[in-house]
């Protein structure tokens, strides 16, 4: 299976300040998605990163906090913007091959970025 | 609103028996169905997926798939410590989105 190496594993920032988390697969995939996890809860699904167009955001997420970058089919950027502590929390980025014959979609994870506001 | 629904646990088995995860699912459009495990700390690993109705068995590994109840689950045989974790069941919609349960914490118990 194809492997995500996502950077930063972590990074303590000042509020105000934006960070850019970097993914980069090692082979073409369909498909890349960015994730949310606040300790101990589930994922939330920010956005869908789409290969040269702008990203799908989903409810509660905007383009102007969240900007998102997918330059071809290996590497996708999440940007934090304007950062507040309550955008701390792990974010992981995602991605697989799909079909619509129901076929595996999101197979695998990034190591995830954890990001503390202070 | 689309959701997918896990007991948050914790469940608690002894070495060597079978542990069962469930799982349901809200949206009939839904086409794959996928387990991760998760570690603390780590990210989600794919553990399953399936998209047929009835059972896919992978070495100790079952995932069983009824769309008719809109139902999910995971067995694993033979448990062991080692497969302490929360585990997350997710949906793929039929807008290719996936969405994930709140996780099922598990404990085995040496």
């Amino acid at each position: 299976s194809a492997v995500i190496s996502q950077k930063p594993s972590r990074d303590i920032c000042q509020r105000g300040t934006s960070l850019t988390i970097q993914c980069q697969v090692d082979s073409q995939v369909t498909m890349m998605f960015w994730y949310r996890q606040q300790p101990g809860q589930s994922l939330t699904l920010i956005a869908t990163a789409n290969q040269g167009s702008e990203a799908t955001y989903e409810s509660g997420f905007v383009i102007d906090k969240f900007p998102i970058s997918r330059p071809n089919l290996t590497f996708s950027t999440l940007t934090v913007s304007n950062m507040s502590p309550e955008d701390s929390s792990i974010y992981l980025c995602s991605g697989g091959q799909g079909s619509l014959g129901g076929g595996v979609t999101e197979a695998f994870f990034g190591q995830g970025t954890r990001l503390t506001v202070v | 609103q689309k959701e997918v629904e896990q007991n948050s646990g914790p469940l608690s088995v002894p070495e060597g028996a079978i542990a069962s995860l469930n799982c349901t699912y809200s949206d009939r459009g839904s086409q794959s169905f996928f387990w991760y495990r998760q570690y603390s700390g780590k990210s989600p690993e794919l553990i399953m997926f399936i998209y047929s109705n009835g059972d896919k068995e992978d070495g100790r590994f079952t995932a069983q798939l009824n769309k008719a109840s809109q139902y999910v689950s995971l067995l694993i045989r033979d448990s062991q410590p080692s497969d302490s974790a929360t585990y997350l069941c997710a949906a793929l919609t039929g807008g290719f989105k996936t969405i994930f349960g709140a996780g099922t914490r598990l404990f085995v118990k040496a």
